[in-house]
């Protein structure tokens, strides 16, 4: 069991591109979520899906977010145009369900100069 | 909107010794309390977890009290040790939502 996959691990840009974040959750663990980590806000839930279908996106900042699950193994959240204010660590995570443990992707650390 | 308000930010605790870490919840409807270990550059981990029916539940040197009336929870490493060096977060979530909603975390220094 590999755990939550996430790439890339680390992502620089400049203000005004687009920024795609990739997750490859565990296999059988129906429920996704997405969390942004800052220092000042700590640990953010943005947005999560159950059986690829979105249940709440209400963490997701602005309309600059959207999060995608074309299937069970895929997960991308984009940012666009991306500015200096999204710079945090983003982290994926699944679970098998409400109560279930999350497992953690070890993160993307995007810097939006 | 902070639902799970965490203390302290920080903890110095010097090796052998006892570190607790409180947290307080709003949400009457919480219904499951977990704790998550973070190490640099790693995401959060599961560490231990707790039902409200529950007021103590042990594994190893960690503890999680629970005040249902208060609405508090509280996480006690016994013996520290270095290797405990890391950011803890409580959580709670409600069923009916399925959101896990995190406190904003304390680091943990535990001097050897």
């Amino acid at each position: 069991d590999a755990g939550v996959i996430q790439s890339p691990r680390h992502e620089v840009t400049e203000m005004g591109q687009e920024v795609t974040l990739r997750c490859k959750p565990i296999s059988g663990h129906n429920s996704l979520f997405w969390y942004r980590q800052t220092m000042m806000r700590g640990l953010e839930l943005l947005i999560y899906f159950n059986n690829n279908v979105p249940i709440d996106d209400s963490g997701m900042p602005e309309d600059r977010f959207s999060a995608k699950m074309p299937n069970a193994s895929f997960s991308t959240l984009k940012i666009q145009p991306s500015e200096p204010r999204d710079s945090a660590v983003y982290f994926c995570a699944a679970s098998q369900g409400v109560n279930s443990p999350l497992h953690f992707g070890n993160g993307t650390r995007l810097t939006v100069t | 909107q902070q639902q799970v308000k965490q203390s302290p930010q920080s903890l110095i605790v010097q090796k052998g010794g006892i570190s607790i870490i409180n947290c307080a919840y709003e949400n009457t409807a919480f219904d499951y309390f977990p704790w998550y270990q973070q190490f640099p550059g790693k995401g959060p981990a599961l560490l231990i977890a707790i039902r409200p029916d529950v007021s103590e539940k042990k594994e190893g040197r960690f503890t999680i009290s629970f005040n249902k009336s208060a609405k508090q929870f509280s996480l006690h490493i016994m013996d520290s040790q270095p290797g405990d060096s890391a950011t803890y977060f409580c959580a709670a979530i409600a069923s009916n939502t399925g959101k896990l909603i995190f406190g904003q975390g304390t680091t943990l220094q535990v001097k050897p």
